[in-house]
């Protein structure tokens, strides 16, 4: 079946620094990706929508210039967290699929010290 | 405001029992409603439901909804141990060609040996 992946899965950085989470479509392509935000205990925020040669369309409170998307293929989109801060921990997923499912990706924990 | 609610936000049972998990929605173009479990990791699928009225199973897992009253139910009968996990409902909703997917807040279910 299909298959996303994200990379890393695991992530400990600095406050003040960047990081970047890839998700990538394994067998089919994409044209949208979703990224996901979930803190313990609660459920998926959407965080916004990742549009293959596009810019990405950000849910409402989302800051789009802390959280990059490019979406530069079919297969691949990239969330950078930029200026990383504690608040920022959390557990990242994207998602990707047709309009029968959606699959998910691993997801990323990051923790920023 | 695109809203999605689950009821309840936590359930403990024995193994065994029935449970009835609930999925209500305000959405601006529902296209579909989709059950997730999420155990560790990232939420791994179950249904998608587009029409009402018309029952999906699986195993002992089941669901079915009503869009004139906006809500779904998940029903999983014997449970097991292995059901633990936080089940989530997602609605999709389409605009203008574009699509996303709200989450409820999922409930967390626990089954005793």
């Amino acid at each position: 079946g299909a298959v996303v992946s994200q990379h890393p899965s695991r992530v400990i950085c600095k406050s003040g620094t960047s990081v970047k989470i890839e998700c990538r479509s394994l067998d089919f392509q994409a044209t949208t990706m979703f990224w996901y935000r979930q803190f313990p205990k609660k459920s998926l925020m959407l965080m916004a929508t990742s549009n293959e040669g596009s810019k990405a369309t950000y849910e409402q409170g989302v800051e789009k210039d802390k959280f990059l998307i490019n979406h530069a293929s079919l297969t691949l989109s990239t969330l950078t967290v930029t200026s990383a801060h504690p608040e920022d921990s959390s557990f990242y997923i994207c998602s990707a699929g047709s309009a029968y499912e959606q699959y998910f990706g691993p997801g990323t924990r990051l923790t920023v010290t | 405001e695109d809203k999605v609610v689950q009821s309840p936000l936590s359930l403990v049972v024995h193994e065994g029992d029935t449970v009835t998990l609930n999925c209500s929605y305000e959405v601006t173009n529902f296209r579909s409603l989709l059950w997730y479990k999420q155990e560790k990791k990232a939420p791994t699928f179950l249904f998608m439901l587009t029409s009402s009225g018309i029952e999906k199973k699986s195993g002992r897992l089941s669901s079915i909804l009503d869009k004139k009253e906006l809500f779904s139910i998940l029903n999983i009968t014997a449970t097991q141990t292995g059901d633990s996990a936080v089940y989530l409902c997602a609605v999709e909703a389409r605009t203008s060609g574009t699509y996303k997917y709200i989450f409820g807040t999922g409930t967390r279910l626990k089954v005793l040996a």
